[in-house]
């Protein structure tokens, strides 16, 4: 049983387009919530990481948003670029459980020019 | 720059043989990490190890082991091979972030 789920499992999106990807998890003693970028041929990659205590992170073109009542958040990809087309990953972690990340089941993600 | 290194980029193992992963890690981290990863279920833990001769399961350790001699080196190993073991294997380190090597993918036939 997956505890943290992940949606969709594929995109598409034209250049310059949104990209969102979307999770949801069902412990709420985890307290880190990265995403992992991965390229063909590369190990993941962290993109992007939020704690629960703030709604929202921006860094650049990539945004988490976060909602806790809902146990759910999402990366939204702006003014999205061919270079972005990869696997992303969403994760789940606890602090004092040894850090161990819990993944979702990725989405791949293909931005077309 | 943290570089995660892995002994093999592709293998091919018949069934029943016995495989061992590498993986080296030059930060000197304590935590290092064994997951699998197949479309659509993500990354797996299989293993970790939090100090050299620790380990811990993950969540899929069943036919897997692991050794952790020394800190920068934690191998993976696959006592008897079975084809639903074909996968790629990621090997990690790091506390918070977690640093990725580049995988292996093994084929088992």
């Amino acid at each position: 049983q997956q505890q943290v789920k992940q949606s969709p499992q594929s995109l598409i999106v034209q250049k310059g387009g949104i990209s969102i990807i979307n999770c949801a998890y069902e412990n709420t003693a985890f307290d880190y919530f990265p995403w992992y970028q991965q390229f063909p041929g590369k190990g993941p990659a962290l993109l992007i990481a939020i704690r629960p205590d703030v709604s929202e992170k921006k860094e650049g073109r990539f945004t988490i948003s976060f909602n806790k009542s809902a146990k759910q958040f999402s990366l939204h990809i702006m003014d999205s670029q061919p270079g972005d087309s990869a696997t992303y990953f969403c994760a789940a972690s606890i602090s004092n459980a040894g850090n161990m990340l819990t993944f979702g089941g990725g989405t791949r993600l293909m931005v077309k020019p | 720059d943290v570089k995660v290194t892995q002994s093999s980029r592709y293998l091919v193992k018949r069934t029943g043989e016995k495989v061992f992963l590498e993986c080296v890690q030059d930060m000197d981290h304590e935590n290092m990490f064994w997951y699998r990863q197949d479309p659509g279920l993500g990354l797996r833990l299989i293993y970790f190890s939090y100090d050299v001769k620790m380990k811990e399961k993950g969540d899929i350790p069943e036919g897997y082991s692991v050794s952790r001699e020394k800190k920068e080196r934690f191998s993976l190993i696959l006592e008897s091979a079975s084809t639903n073991q074909t996968s790629m294997y990621l090997c990690a380190t790091g506390r918070r972030e977690q640093y990725f090597g580049p995988g292996t993918r093994l084929t088992v036939t």
